[in-house]
């Protein structure tokens, strides 16, 4: 099956600067790449997408970027600020249409400093 | 548009005692997913199912484990005889279409003493 790995597991940045996180996925038939953001207590908020067909996406200071021969795809976080800090996912779907699991990393914990 | 609903959001039981988790989807979404999340870990797959059929359940654990879609109402996963691993955040996420996003409830938070 999929298996996605996640880095780093944590991420400390001072406001304004800019964060990345990388994650790379096992299986070519994976089409699918979101990305969610999870607050304590809360549940995972998708905050950007990308498909296999596009290499790069931006929404604002959000950007995530797809390099499907590499199998690795990367969040980039631009001008943070603290309310970005949060746990974020990456996670990874096959294109097989009976399997529309979706397969997560372990998780970033990201801490912008003010 | 309400988004996806999840009671309890914090459930405890006893050792060998039921579990029952609903989900309600978004309005307009057919398609519900259940993930559990251990502490400090990310979301592992359980099941997928549409309306009245359990389309994939590779994640789900062969015994104890259930879960339903019917018709009309919610979608439950139930745990039987809940053990302490047990213990975790179960999250369902719903979606119009099996190809389109997924978007998550708050959980629920099951504890078992």
């Amino acid at each position: 099956g999929e298996n996605v790995e996640q880095h780093p597991s944590t991420l400390s940045v001072q406001e304004g600067d800019s964060a990345v996180i990388k994650c790379t996925y096992s299986d070519s038939a994976s089409n699918y790449f979101p990305w969610y953001k999870q607050e304590l207590g809360k549940g995972p908020q998708l905050i950007i997408d990308i498909r296999s067909n596009v290499g790069e996406k931006k929404d604002q200071r959000i950007a995530v970027t797809l390099n499907k021969t590499a199998k690795h795809f990367s969040l980039h976080i631009t001008e943070t600020q603290p309310e970005d800090s949060a746990v974020y996912f990456c996670a990874a779907r096959l294109m097989d249409t009976g399997r529309r699991a979706l397969t997560f990393g372990s998780g970033t914990r990201l801490q912008v400093q003010p | 548009n309400a988004g996806v609903m999840q009671n309890p959001r914090h459930l405890v039981r006893r050792r060998g005692q039921e579990a029952r988790l609903r989900c309600s989807p978004m309005k307009g979404h057919s398609h519900v997913y259940w993930y559990r999340q251990l502490p400090e870990e990310g979301l592992k797959f359980m099941v997928y199912l549409q309306k009245e059929n359990i389309i994939d359940e590779s994640g789900m654990p062969k015994e104890r484990f259930s879960a339903e879609f019917p018709k009309e109402g919610p979608s439950i996963l139930r745990i039987q005889q809940v053990v302490r691993g047990d213990s975790a955040a179960y999250f369902c996420a719903s979606s119009p279409r099996p190809e389109y996003e997924q978007y998550f409830g708050p959980g629920t938070r099951l504890t078992v003493t």
